[in-house]
């Protein structure tokens, strides 16, 4: 069974890069499978923030594009979530996550990350 | 961009039947996926591709997308299905996922 773990700085300072790892293990991901992240604001709902291939496809929120990067690092068997020039607005739990294919729903989760953007 | 409406809140007694909306445009011709998330807990796909179950879901849980409205229906509803519902498409003109403002149930 697929198991994704969340790993990161809790805190961020205001227009810093906000960068979090997630290692994934009972799957190898160059096997296939795409990668994602999402987001929840304290107290709000759900935000796809983007999807990673393991060969390297990215797709990303267009609300978010301009600032978000997804890689994936096969040899550590995990994928990073950087997102840049960071507001208050940005504080939420990130979530991992895996797609079978494109399109289908979110099959495995992260325990997801509190993220407090702070001075 | 693609927009999701839920009703914020949705109330029902033990036993009976729970009916969660989602309503977007032409969303029959999209494929609704939909997730559970409990306090503090990661969210928990109950039900993808309309109406399809993951492993280990109960039969309870259904769903259904025609027209402008899809439907996730809960059977049965017991004390432990209280929590919060969100449903999600991919939105195959701009290639992303959007998901639905999400419904709180309460089990009465």
């Amino acid at each position: 069974q697929v198991q994704l773990q969340e790993s990161g700085p809790g805190l961020v300072k205001p227009s810093e890069t906000l960068s979090l790892t997630c290692a994934v293990s009972g799957y190898s991901i160059s096997s296939g499978y795409y990668w994602g992240w999402i987001r929840q604001p304290p107290g709000k709902g759900l935000e796809w923030i983007g999807s990673i291939y393991h060969s390297g496809s990215t797709y990303y929120n267009p609300s978010l594009k301009s600032r978000v990067t997804i890689s994936v690092d096969t040899s550590k068997n995990q994928f990073s979530l950087k997102l840049s020039s960071v507001t208050a607005a940005d504080t939420a739990v990130y979530y991992c996550a895996s797609l079978y294919y494109y399109g289908s729903g979110y099959d495995y989760w992260g325990q997801g990350t509190l993220v407090t953007v702070s001075s | 961009s693609y927009v999701l409406t839920q009703p914020p809140s949705v109330s029902v007694a033990p036993g009976q039947t729970a009916r969660i909306t989602c309503g977007g445009n032409n969303i029959g011709s999209k494929s609704v996926h939909w997730y559970q998330q409990k306090p503090g807990q990661a969210p928990v796909l109950v039900v993808y591709d309309d109406s399809d179950r993951p492993s280990g879901i109960p039969e309870r849980f259904s769903g259904s997308n025609s027209g402008n409205t899809a439907t996730l229906t809960i059977s049965r509803v017991e004390a432990g299905d209280e929590a919060d519902y969100y449903c999600q498409v991919w939105d195959s003109s701009s290639d992303h996922y959007v998901f639905g403002t999400g419904t709180k149930v309460t089990v009465l």
